[in-house]
């Protein structure tokens, strides 16, 4: 299974872009990248996925470079609903969660 | 927009008591998946089926029974609950494939005694 690196913690102001960065250095060709967060209290929300194509979808975007060794998940607005757990994940059969991001978020 | 629905979401039990957690999902979905999730750790899977009439382990199936009922119930069976399984319990359903995301439930709290 891939392993993935992310900071343990990031920090942001309210309407302000975050950028919460993922190394997986070892994802195999055809892993997707999928991203998912966690609210307090609740279950983990899908954010995103991709494979090699940066992606759009209304909650985020997802930049995945070249060589698929890194991606980073952007919030271009960052509100106080997204203040949670960050997941970063390279799909093989099955989903590995490690202990993510957790975003803070000022107002 | 119920999703996956999980019963009951909490309980407390006495060390070697059995029970039975259930998750539904109404998305049609192929895949169900059992997790558990620590304090200040990331969840782990247990269980999981791939399909109809098919289950297979995770990462930490020892102590738990599934059964995959039809296409839409997936049940978790702890039949003499341990401290040590002391958790949040999430059911997660998808369709077939690594393109597919998965769709979590709001999970059911256990502490045993």
């Amino acid at each position: 299974d891939a392993k993935t690196t992310q900071p343990n913690s990031m920090e942001s102001n309210e309407e302000e872009p975050v950028h919460l960065p993922c190394n997986h250095s070892t994802i195999s060709g055809t892993d997707y990248i999928h991203w998912y967060r966690q609210l307090p209290s609740q279950g983990p929300e899908y954010v995103i996925h991709g494979l090699t194509s940066n992606v759009n979808n209304r909650m985020a975007s997802l930049a995945i470079a070249e060589d698929r060794k890194s991606s980073t998940l952007i919030l271009h607005r960052a509100t106080l609903r997204d203040a949670a757990v960050y997941y970063c994940i390279p799909y093989t059969d099955k989903l590995i969660f490690g202990t993510g991001t957790r975003l803070q978020v000022f107002p | 927009n119920a999703g996956v629905t999980q019963t009951p979401k909490f309980q407390v039990l006495k060390t070697g008591q059995s029970m039975t957690l259930q998750c539904a999902q109404d998305m049609n979905h192929n895949s169900m998946y059992w997790y558990r999730q620590d304090p200040g750790m990331g969840l782990r899977l247990i269980y999981y089926s791939a399909s109809e009439g098919t289950t297979d382990k995770g990462e930490v199936p020892n102590g738990y029974n599934v059964s995959r009922l039809n296409k839409r119930e997936f049940s978790l069976r702890l039949e003499s609950a341990a401290p040590s399984q002391t958790s949040v319990y999430f059911c997660a359903s998808s369709e077939v494939g690594r393109n597919q995301p998965q769709h979590f439930g709001d999970g059911t709290r256990l502490s045993i005694l």
